[in-house]
């Protein structure tokens, strides 16, 4: 069966240092690959997606970059956090094609203080 | 602003009552999906549904699609307590690649 994993669970990061966040997938090969930001009591805002390894599509210009360094791999960095970069980010993995649903890894609660 | 708009934003009634969400829309989709969430968890799909089709069924859960009105909801039968958790209506996008749009969410408590 397929498994996502999301790692840290909670991260408290001061304002100006770097962040890496990683999300791997087992179970499945060439998936869709996604990461979310959820500010407190909203929706999901979707960050990055991913078809494949290398590729990369960012849907909100920020202070965010991701990375897809393995199939089954995603990463989302930033090299000087700012406040406003506080938030539970969710990753995401679907199986190629439109009519899929998504995957939730568990998330990662980042605080910026 | 957001493709996915529900309905209320926040619901609270007595366990075995019935919950009903709602979930508008603004452009064409190819389909609508449900999810659920638990405070401070990842989302869980709960249904999906195609443009082509009007109702689902999946155990309690009841979604019906109206494309003309652009407009879905999600209807929770018997509640338990459970079933206390944020719910999302999600859009796939015909001019979309392969990617979601979720709304804002609808709060659900189920009162023991």
């Amino acid at each position: 069966s397929q498994t996502i994993h999301q790692w840290p669970a909670t991260l408290v990061q001061p304002v100006g240092s770097p962040l890496s966040l990683e999300c791997t997938v087992e179970g499945t090969s060439n998936p869709n690959l996604y990461w979310y930001r959820q500010a407190a009591g909203r929706g999901l805002q979707l960050l990055f997606y991913s078809v494949g390894i290398g590729q990369i599509s960012s849907e909100v210009p920020q202070n965010l970059s991701a990375s897809r360094p393995q199939d089954r791999q995603f990463i989302l960095s930033s090299k000087k956090l700012l406040l406003s970069d506080s938030g539970f980010y969710l990753c995401a993995w679907s199986v190629g094609g439109k009519y899929n649903e998504q995957f939730f890894g568990p998330g990662t609660r980042l605080t910026v203080l | 602003s957001q493709q996915g708009e529900e309905d209320p934003q926040a619901l609270s009634i007595q366990e075995g009552e019935n919950a009903t969400m709602n979930c508008s829309y603004k452009t064409s989709i190819n389909n609508l999906q449900w999810y659920r969430q638990n405070s401070g968890r990842g989302l869980v799909h709960l249904i999906l549904i195609r443009s082509n089709e009007r109702e689902k069924h999946s155990g309690r859960l009841r979604v019906t699609l109206d494309t003309s009105k652009k407009s879905s909801s999600l209807l929770i039968t018997a509640s338990r307590a459970a079933d206390t958790a944020s719910y999302f209506c999600a859009t796939d996008l015909i001019q979309g690649a392969q990617k979601l749009v979720f709304g804002q969410g609808t709060r659900l408590t189920i009162n023991p």
